[in-house]
């Protein structure tokens, strides 16, 4: 089947430091895959997205590339602040009636 | 152009009653999802919807929950006699598909109902 998996977490950070959040999948196909975030009491709010091998999905600084010959589809960020402390979720897809893989979430928190 | 809208935001609920959460997709979404969510832990598959038709229901509990999303209307998910491990948010999703030469679309998420059993 299908699956989507993340690093293990969770993750803290200075304002400033290099985020990288590794996520890798397995599946049949070739899926379209992303990236959710999702601040305190809140639902998940679509990051990033890439559809196909090699597309570069990018949003508020944030960048992921899909790498078919890696089956990856890490999230990095060049420069993190404090309002990015949310919990980060990898999620791929892979056909019409295949559901909505997540990973299992990070957590991320950056200090002042 | 409303997103998906689940309500209630928050049910408390007595050992034995039944839950009802409903969740209205986003317009012109044919396409259902229902995840649990437990407290630091991860988002947990359970339903997955087309209008009038259960497409997986592999994470669905065998007793107690069901789920349906009728031709007219939000999409129901039901806790029939809820226990205190049924305590959790839940959120629903919608989606629209398109082909695969087009890459499968996103799924756009509510703000979730936390049902807490006392």
């Amino acid at each position: 089947g299908n699956s989507v998996t993340q690093m293990e977490g969770p993750v803290t950070l200075s304002e400033e430091a290099f985020l990288t959040i590794n996520c890798t999948y397995t599946a049949t196909g070739y899926p379209s895959l992303f990236w959710y975030v999702q601040y305190p009491g809140e639902g998940l709010q679509l990051l990033l997205k890439a559809t196909k091998a090699d597309d570069k999905g990018s949003n508020k600084g944030f960048e992921a590339t899909y790498r078919k010959e890696t089956t990856s589809f890490h999230l990095e960020k060049g420069s993190v602040q404090v309002s990015d402390s949310a919990v980060y979720f990898c999620a791929g897809i892979t056909g019409a009636n295949s559901k909505l893989t997540f990973g299992k979430g990070i957590t991320l928190s950056v200090r002042p | 152009n409303a997103g998906v809208m689940q309500n209630p935001r928050h049910l408390v609920r007595r050992r034995g009653q039944e839950a009802r959460l409903r969740c209205s997709p986003m317009k012109g979404h044919s396409h259902v999802y229902w995840y649990r969510q437990l407290p630091e832990e991860g988002l947990k598959f359970m339903v997955y919807l087309q209008k009038e038709n259960i497409i997986d229901e592999s994470g669905m509990p065998k007793e107690r929950f069901s789920a349906e999303f009728p031709k007219e209307g939000p999409s129901i998910l039901r806790i029939q006699q809820v226990v205190r491990g049924d305590s959790a948010a839940y959120f629903c999703a919608s989606s629209h598909r398109l082909g695969q030469g087009v890459g499968w679309t996103e799924a756009f998420f509510g703000q979730g109902t936390r049902l807490t059993v006392v």
